[in-house]
């Protein structure tokens, strides 16, 4: 199990221009989060999916905030336009249903927006 | 709104020492907490849990604890280790688990040998 795989793992762009995180979570996990690291306000929830459809996406700070689960082994995370306050660090996770240890993280991608 | 808080942005102890580490919650409905751990430049993995049923988890050196009517709970870590040496998130959930996540700001514990 390669475990939940994010990409890239770094970014670095300039305000204004379109970023897309990518996630592929573990097989045969029910549910996927998208999670942002601030300093200010911890871990915040994004949007999740269950089975592939959005499920709450009332953690999407604005409209420049899209999320997309085009099947079971992927997800994207698109910004556009990107601003400098969108720096941060967004975790992909996702879990099966009947576990009851949460949430298996990926190792997140740092975005920069300048 | 901050539903989850850790109050304690860092917290320093020495090798050997006990940890603890505190969080609050103002949700009533949340019936399961989660702790969970970060080493930098890598995901937050699980440590160790405890429903609202119980006020006491343990799993080797970690405890839960929960205090229901203060809407705290807090882990402890004993004996403390350079390898514990990380940024602990509290998280909590509604209906055993089964409901999103809502996570805490985290508190860096820094373990001096």
């Amino acid at each position: 199990d390669a475990g939940v795989i994010q990409s890239p793992r770094h970014e670095v762009t300039e305000m204004g221009q379109e970023v897309t995180l990518r996630c592929k979570p573990i097989s045969g996990h029910d549910y996927l989060f998208w999670y942002r690291q601030t300093m200010m306000r911890g871990l915040e929830l994004l949007i999740y999916f269950n089975n592939n459809v959005p499920i709450d996406d009332s953690g999407m700070p604005e409209d420049r905030f899209s999320a997309k689960m085009p099947n079971a082994s992927f997800s994207t995370l698109k910004i556009q336009p990107s601003e400098p306050r969108d720096s941060a660090v967004y975790f992909c996770a996702s879990r099966r249903r009947e576990s009851n240890y949460g949430y298996t993280f990926g190792s997140g991608t740092r975005l920069t927006v300048v | 709104d901050q539903q989850v808080k850790q109050n304690s942005p860092s917290l320093s102890v020495q090798e050997g020492r006990i940890s603890i580490l505190n969080c609050d919650y103002t949700n009533s409905m949340f019936d399961y907490f989660l702790w969970y751990k970060k080493y930098p430049a890598e995901g937050p993995t699980f440590l160790i849990s405890i429903s609202s049923i119980k006020d006491k988890n343990e799993d080797g050196r970690f405890t839960v604890f929960l205090n229901k009517s203060a809407k705290h709970l807090s882990l402890h870590i004993v004996p403390s280790q350079p390898g514990d040496s990380a940024v602990y998130f509290c998280a909590a959930s509604a209906n055993f688990g089964n409901e999103k996540l809502t996570f805490g700001t985290g508190t860096r514990l820094t373990i001096i040998p």
